[in-house]
């Protein structure tokens, strides 16, 4: 199931800059999109989500872009910190009217964020 | 801040053994879900379930898997007789409802199969 893909294992950023993570789908019927951090051993935790009506939505430091036309994502960490150093999910779901989909998430494989200091 | 809630964090069971993980989701929300994580795989949808019924499962979630609400607050993932193959992270997640779609994720049970 390839239907949302990061295509980077791995990123490394120095503390204070930005880290860019991107997330690919293929799958027109998504409508929302989601972005998560997990840490070693523990849950993926809710960061920041975008629906399909727009194209940009921000939180803080924390910048999601959707380009639908490209079928494309990113996510934008301004300034990155050590702290941020996780595994970053991109995930989907597609509800539309009359669709059979009831908040199935679709996740990406994962992008490995090193921030040094 | 209210979250989701796990037990237990490790479970190990010999193959053909029945397992129950439990899960407290957040006490508002109405929409409840079991993943898995298959260590170096993806994290991959299991089921979901609202009003006390299934509301979808995956091509995973065959007739050894079964959840449950038992009660108010406990949504459980039985898995009937445990292969090998099962063993994986098992996340618990709720959410609201389907318009803000933000699931909130446990923080999983590590099941081990022998």
């Amino acid at each position: 199931d390839q239907q949302v893909k990061q295509n980077s294992p791995s990123l490394s950023v120095q503390e204070g800059r930005i880290s860019i993570l991107n997330c690919d789908y293929t799958n027109s019927m998504f409508d929302y999109f989601l972005w998560y951090k997990k840490y070693p051993a523990e849950g993926p935790t809710f960061l920041i989500s975008i629906s399909s009506i727009k194209d940009k939505n921000e939180d803080g430091r924390f910048t999601v872009f959707l380009n639908k036309s490209a079928k494309h994502l990113s996510l934008h960490i301004v300034p990155s910190q050590p702290g941020d150093s996780a595994v970053y999910f991109c995930a989907a779901s597609a509800h539309k009217a009359g669709g059979t989909s009831y908040g199935k998430l679709t996740f990406g494989q994962g992008t490995i964020l090193t921030v040094h200091p | 801040e209210p979250e989701v809630t796990q037990t237990p964090s490790h479970q190990v069971t010999q193959m053909g053994q029945e397992v129950i993980l439990r899960c407290v989701p957040i006490s508002n929300h109405l929409y409840f879900y079991w993943y898995r994580q298959i260590l170096g795989q993806k994290v991959e949808f299991l089921v979901s379930f609202y009003n006390n019924e299934i509301s979808e499962k995956s091509e995973i979630f065959d007739d050894q898997f079964s959840v449950e609400r038992p009660d108010g607050s406990n949504f459980t993932l039985k898995i009937r007789s445990t292969k090998l193959e099962d063993s994986a992270m098992y996340f618990c997640a709720s959410s609201v409802g389907l318009v803000t779609d933000t699931q909130y994720f446990g923080p999983g049970t590590r099941l081990t199969v022998l």
